[in-house]
């Protein structure tokens, strides 16, 4: 049975922190990972997509890596700000259709 | 680029009503679409995979004749509660995917509540 793990389920940070998020998944043997955004009663929105023959990707402020051997992705934020707060959610793809979701990350980014 | 809409943001019908939920890919065509339920506090999960023009794939657990799925066209899926009940009530949230690309884009999401 697949599972995705998300670590801490909270975190409260000041701002201009640098952070990490921690994402495991049971099954190494993924297609893709992908990070997203939810902010509250909203959807999701995409940040980072890593293919399984990758090892990091990076867009800004986030660098996204990914040990397929452990089963481990982080997220990294840099210089964190009150507009990063929101949940971060892990996705893991196993066969190109199906996405297995993480329970997320609440952060929370004080002034 | 790559956006996805769904209408109505948020519905309240009675029990024992229906209520169609739409999912758009407006600058893509979007040869498969899924259907993603999230509880309070709790993470996505996905209900049924859609391809255009076919049967959708339903998860395991999911009642296929209460949650009606249409892929009429590649920029269009709906879905249906049929019969809803209280406990259908939660946020529903579609994705697409380009047929040339591996990244899902999902919508805003549907806030359904039943009464």
């Amino acid at each position: 049975k697949q599972e995705v793990t998300q670590i801490p389920a909270a975190l409260s940070v000041p701002e201009g922190e640098n952070l990490v998020l921690n994402c495991s998944f049971t099954d190494s043997a993924i297609y893709n990972l992908q990070w997203f955004r939810q902010d509250p009663g909203k959807g999701l929105t995409s940040l980072l997509l890593i293919q399984s023959s990758q090892r990091e990707q990076t867009s800004g402020r986030l660098n996204a890596s990914l040990d397929k051997s452990s089963g481990r992705s982080t997220l990294y934020i840099a210089a964190s700000q009150p507009g990063d707060s929101a949940t971060y959610l892990c996705a893991v793809s196993y066969n190109f259709n199906k996405f297995y979701f993480g329970s997320g990350t609440k952060l929370n980014v004080k002034p | 680029g790559a956006v996805v809409s769904q209408h109505p943001s948020w519905v309240i019908c009675k029990s024992g009503t229906s209520v169609k939920i739409e999912c758009r890919s407006l600058d893509f065509q979007a040869t498969t679409m899924f259907w993603y339920r999230q509880f309070p506090k709790q993470s996505l999960m996905l209900m049924a995979t859609s391809n255009e023009g076919s049967k959708a794939t339903y998860e395991q657990g999911v009642e296929k004749d209460k949650f009606l799925i249409n892929h009429a066209s590649l920029t269009l899926s709906t879905l249906t509660v049929t019969s809803a009940h209280p406990e259908d009530s939660s946020f529903y949230i579609c994705s697409a995917r380009p047929g040339t690309d591996y990244e899902q884009y999902f919508g805003p999401g549907t806030r359904l509540t039943v009464t």
